[in-house]
């Protein structure tokens, strides 16, 4: 069966825009968060949505947001863009309780 | 979740076994140990995951302490292609919630060596 898919996989974005991404889960799997890995930070969690609600959230600012729809397809969008924010975005999705599968990421680079 | 301690990096000859550490001493009873790894720039992969029974599957094999203080990951015949960042995760499962939040700390990086 298909894995997790993101899209895009690479983007490059000006300080100051805004930029969405998003994420395609397992089928069957309600549960999507979203991760940013940097060299100086590691793999940090941001936050997670099951069924379209927002369940758990990280230590990031308000620039950072997401959603989730009713087929569980999740969007993750950082307004304001700052040089920090390029990283790699990764998604994973679960069923409840389960273990997590993460897509290939989108790699975001702010100039 | 429980915070684990792994030595930052590793090296194996290919075709050895690569026997990575994990400390968890302040792990609870209703965590689990995961261990996934990251090859260079794509996602993480989920290996496997135990809570207290030694685990085996096509990837690796698991073993927990008996006081589930510590975890080893044991790739059995290490490839190459083995070459990754190995993260060991301890998380609550069985409580809905507490979501799926997973806590990755720096890893282990393991070189496989021809």
């Amino acid at each position: 069966k298909a894995g997790v898919t993101q899209t895009p996989r690479y983007l490059i974005k000006t300080r100051g825009q805004q930029v969405t991404l998003s994420c395609s889960p397992i089928s069957g799997h309600r549960s999507v968060s979203w991760y940013q890995q940097t060299p100086g930070q590691g793999l940090q969690f941001l936050f997670e949505y099951f069924s379209e609600t927002q369940r758990n959230k990280g230590n990031f600012p308000g620039r950072f947001s997401g959603r989730q729809f009713s087929n569980s397809r999740s969007e993750m969008n950082v307004s304001t863009l700052e040089l920090g924010d390029s990283a790699l975005y990764l998604c994973a999705s679960s069923r409840e309780g389960a273990e997590a599968f993460f897509g290939q990421g989108t790699r975001l680079t702010v100039v | 979740d429980a915070k684990t301690t792994q030595p930052p990096s590793m090296d194996c000859a290919e075709g050895r076994a690569a026997n990575l550490p994990c400390n968890h001493s302040t792990i609870s009873g209703n965590e689990y140990v995961y261990w996934y790894r990251q090859i260079h720039s794509q996602g993480p992969q989920y290996i496997i995951h135990g809570l207290k029974n030694n685990e085996t599957n096509e990837m690796a094999s698991l073993i927990i302490t008996e006081d589930r203080k510590s975890s080893t990951l044991i790739l059995p015949h290490a490839t190459l292609r083995d070459t990754a960042v190995y993260y060991c995760i301890v998380r609550v499962v069985w409580n809905n919630n507490a979501g799926n939040m997973l806590t990755f700390g720096g890893g282990t990086r393991l070189m496989v060596k021809p």
